[in-house]
């Protein structure tokens, strides 16, 4: 089946690196994807990766794919309180052909000043 | 607005009541889905629509749950009876359609639905 698994909670300190961690296990997954919710708002798509692919960058944002170990990470450089917020990894499963988006249960990430 | 849109944004209704949510999609996107984010289940697929079709109703949670789209645009989900562990809250999203990358979804603010 399909399952996404997250840690739940990240605590750092501002300027610090934040590396948030997933994992899946469809191993057949064609775009994973993480997305971040603040309080009282909706998701917003940060960045993805295709399944082909290591590693993508994206200024502070930097995504490396473990395809043999389907395991998939955030790292946010330099985070800033405005970092705060639920970080969702999802998939869209190889087996689907909807599109459709399974989510990890989210990692929420706190960043002191 | 040009960002997919969704009403009541919070709602809450008696047990056994039906409820009807709303989603206003971005413009020309073909593909829409609906999602539930509760505390017990996190996020989780409800159902997807292609144009005014449902190939994927595979995650509705009972037959007490149904959705339709009508112009290849407005989707409403409808809750009949609800029930308490119905409350949750209800997020739309949309997309230009499988034939473009489908990577990226665009979601609204959701529909907190209470059920007392």
């Amino acid at each position: 089946g399909e399952d996404v698994e997250q840690s739940l909670f990240l605590s750092v300190r501002e300027g610090d690196s934040s590396v948030i961690n997933c994992t899946y296990t469809d191993s057949s997954s064609t775009y994973l994807y993480w997305y971040k919710q603040e309080p009282g708002a909706g998701l917003q798509l940060l960045t993805y990766i295709f399944s082909n692919m290591d590693m993508k960058q994206d200024q502070r944002l930097t995504v490396l794919l473990n395809k043999k170990d389907k395991h998939l990470s955030l790292r946010i450089a330099d985070t800033q309180t405005g970092d705060s917020a639920i970080y969702f990894c999802a998939e869209t499963p190889g087996s689907s052909n909807t599109g459709k988006l399974i989510f990890g249960q989210g990692t929420t990430l706190q960043v002191k000043p | 607005g040009a960002g997919v849109s969704q009403s009541p944004s919070n709602k809450v209704t008696e047990k056994g009541k039906d409820v009807e949510l709303r989603c206003d999609p971005i413009s020309g996107h073909t593909a829409l889905y609906w999602y539930r984010q509760s505390l017990g289940q996190g996020l989780e697929f409800l159902i997807y629509f292609q144009g005014n079709s449902a190939p994927d109703k595979s995650g509705l949670p009972s037959d007490r749950f149904s959705a339709e789209r009508t112009g290849g645009s407005v989707s409403t989900l409808t809750i009949q009876r609800t029930q308490q562990e119905d409350s949750a809250v209800y997020l739309c999203a949309s997309t230009r359609g499988l034939a473009f990358s489908s990577y990226e979804q665009y979601f609204g603010p959701g529909t907190r639905l209470t059920v007392t």
